[in-house]
């Protein structure tokens, strides 16, 4: 069985701050993690995700999250918000070995604000 | 990335009647597809997983006759809403995996748009 945690359902943050998401995970076997951003009304947007390798994950538009076995992490981070940032964000976990089912957290919606 | 074309992006349709959402991969091959419902301030909750030529599996509570997926080739899904009522209005989104492509890694799988459906 497999969950994810996003811990706060509204984040608020000045344009320029620090952009900190958190996602907690359960997973029996190694996982897959994931982070989506989505606009309103729109698909989900792959920003990054962790498969195998290097813990520190960068993706697009200046994010990056750090797997941490230890403590069941994937928080997503972002040195300085920008409007654009203003989205929903959702942490997601799979099975290792391939795209298999895959569990969503329930999101977290990012304000910047100007 | 890879392209997923989800049509329509909005459909409002009469309670009792059925709606067809299609979900195209448009630059490869889309082994297996996923369907999603979003409900307003929740997350995604997968439907059901349909594989090229089979039938799609679907998840706990889902009714397969009222949700019907059909992935006859590897670039089409489809999902029809039988007789829709106003409890089936939500955000439906598909995401597809693909393989056969140089470059194309089978660790993600691309979304769709996304299909708001209203019943009335």
């Amino acid at each position: 069985a497999q969950s994810v945690t996003q811990l706060g359902s509204h984040v608020s943050v000045s344009e320029g701050a620090l952009v900190l998401l958190r996602c907690n995970y359960s997973s029996s076997v190694p996982p897959y993690l994931f982070w989506y951003v989505q606009y309103p009304n729109q698909g989900l947007q792959l920003l990054l995700k962790y498969t195998t390798g290097a813990t520190l994950v960068k993706g697009i538009n200046g994010f990056e999250a750090e797997f941490k076995k230890s403590e069941t992490s994937f928080h997503l981070t972002k040195p300085s918000a920008h409007m654009s940032d203003a989205a929903e964000y959702f942490c997601a976990v799979s099975h290792s070995g391939g795209y298999q089912k895959v569990t969503f957290g329930t999101g977290t919606k990012l304000q910047v604000i100007p | 990335g890879a392209v997923v074309s989800q049509h329509p992006s909005r459909v409002i349709c009469k309670s009792g009647t059925s709606v067809k959402i299609e979900c195209r991969s448009l630059d490869f091959q889309a082994t297996t597809m996923f369907w999603y419902r979003q409900f307003p301030k929740k997350s995604l909750m997968l439907m059901a997983t349909s594989n090229e030529g089979s039938k799609a599996t679907y998840e706990q509570g889902v009714e397969k006759d009222k949700f019907l997926i059909n992935h006859a080739s590897l670039t089409l899904s489809t999902l029809t809403v039988t007789s829709a009522h106003p409890e089936d209005s939500s955000f439906y989104i598909c995401s597809a995996r693909g393989a056969h492509r140089v470059g194309l890694s089978n660790t993600e799988a691309f979304f769709g748009q996304g299909t708001r459906l209203t019943v009335v």
